[in-house]
């Protein structure tokens, strides 16, 4: 099983500052990695799939970078809704797929 | 768009079977993607459960296998879980979600907006 390790854990960002989260995998999983972004009380949203594909009605501001084991989403210019945790996951080696632990970004 | 709904009971008692299903509207299961169960526990990360085609063809997560099965009803557009023999630890948050990429591969969208299910007598 590959684990995904995401850091930090909590990442304290201004509002209108850029966040740089990390994603390493235990082994190469290619490009096949997502990212998720999931708010309190919420479902987690698809923000990037194949490491820098945004999804569907995802913001330029959010970025997507890496292949291997290590990756990066970029947050630039945060807004007060991109305040989340958010989550990663390699689709790469199955089964299973599995996620990393979250980054919770939070207001500085 | 797409939209899907889990339901099912909120709380099971410990050694006895978790059942959830998942309702997808506009969108026909039989037009195709593979279609997922996933699962927080409180305060934790996500872990993939298990995916189903249209067809009927499953895989599971290894760690859970022996316990879980995943069937689609193509007459009632939905798909459901069933984990058996449950736990404190099955304690979580259950969603399901639509698989995209194929068999070989699987990221998630939408998500449903997620059932707790507590484990306690």
């Amino acid at each position: 099983e590959i684990v995904m390790t995401q850091s930090p854990a909590t990442l304290s960002v201004s509002p209108g500052e850029r966040a740089t989260l990390s994603c390493r995998a235990s082994q190469s999983v290619s490009r096949n990695l997502a990212w998720y972004q999931q708010k309190p009380g919420q479902a987690p949203r698809l923000l990037i799939y194949a490491a820098s594909t945004r999804a569907t009605g995802i913001p330029a501001r959010f970025s997507g970078s890496g292949s291997g084991t290590e990756f990066t989403l970029t947050i630039n210019s945060l807004q007060s809704e991109d305040f989340a945790v958010y989550h990663c996951q390699q689709y790469n080696n199955w089964p299973p797929w599995t996620f990393g632990q979250g980054t919770k970004v939070e207001i500085k | 768009q797409v939209q899907l709904q889990e339901s099912g009971p909120g709380l099971v008692k410990p050694s006895e079977t978790l059942s959830l299903t998942c309702a997808v509207s506009d969108y026909s299961i039989s037009s195709g993607f593979y279609w997922g169960w996933i699962r927080q526990p409180p305060g934790n990360g996500l872990e993939w459960i298990g995916s189903i085609y249209h067809s009927g063809s499953t895989y599971y997560n290894p760690s859970l296998k022996s316990r879980v099965t995943i069937s689609v009803d193509t007459s009632k557009n939905q798909f459901s879980l069933r984990l058996s023999s449950v736990t404190a630890a099955d304690t979580a948050v259950y969603y399901c979600a639509r698989a995209l990429g194929g068999v070989m591969s699987n990221w998630f969208d939408p998500w449903g907006q997620g059932t707790l299910v507590t484990v306690s007598s």
